[in-house]
């Protein structure tokens, strides 16, 4: 069964703080990874995807990594913003999937204090 | 601007009674889903549409319907069928189907609450 685990489930740092959440998974055969962010009571919104041959991708403060041999993946703030605080979701699709082909992580909460 | 929008934001409802849900797209994409989001758990697919007039169930798709008559408009009804229905229900569409290539863009959810 394919499965996304994600770490930790929560988190809390100080404003101007780096942090880096991980994702491991399971789905195969692997297409691509991608990064959500998903502010309280809002939609999830993209930040970054990675393909197979992809080892590190950035998105301003945001940096993701994907290591295909380990299938982990993490994603780095660097100096955090208190507008970073969310939920962070890692979704990982398969390479024959459709629409049924996405698995979800559960999200790590990210609290950014000032 | 560009985008997907559901309505209502809250939405109140006794037991026994269906619902449905409002999903509207103006970016032109082919796909469109519906998620069902749970505390402390992934987004579940409850069910999808690849193109107008055709869908398909999800994971979860026991006690909901769908509809897709436009290519812009996906309403999700929620029956006296669905044990649980209390949630945040997301919709999301896609350019193409959801192979993973094309980003899901969400709108900001409509939850739900039923005594």
């Amino acid at each position: 069964k394919n499965q996304v685990e994600q770490s930790p489930q929560s988190l809390i740092i100080l404003e101007g703080k780096n942090c880096t959440l991980q994702c491991n998974y399971t789905v195969s055969p692997f297409s691509n990874l991608r990064w959500y962010k998903q502010d309280t009571g809002r939609g999830p919104v993209s930040l970054t995807i990675m393909t197979f041959s992809e080892n590190t991708k950035s998105n301003g403060r945001y940096t993701a990594t994907l290591d295909a041999d380990t299938k982990q993946s993490s994603l780095h703030i660097t100096a955090s913003q208190l507008s970073d605080s969310a939920s962070y979701i890692c979704v990982v699709s398969a390479l024959s999937g459709g629409a049924d082909g996405l698995t979800f992580g559960k999200g790590t909460h990210l609290i950014i204090q000032p | 601007d560009g985008g997907i929008t559901q309505s209502p934001k809250y939405l109140f409802r006794k037991e026994g009674q269906n619902v449905t849900l409002s999903c509207e797209q103006n970016l032109n994409h082919d796909a469109m889903y519906w998620y069902r989001q749970d505390p402390g758990q992934g987004l579940r697919l409850i069910y999808y549409s690849q193109i107008v007039n055709d869908f398909q169930k999800g994971d979860i798709a026991e006690g909901y319907s769908v509809s897709r008559e436009k290519k812009e408009s996906f309403p999700l009804t929620v029956t006296s069928a669905q044990k649980n229905p209390t949630a945040f229900y997301l919709c999301a569409s896609s350019l193409t189907g959801g192979d993973g290539n094309s980003p899901l863009h969400f709108g900001n959810g409509t939850r739900l609450t039923v005594t």
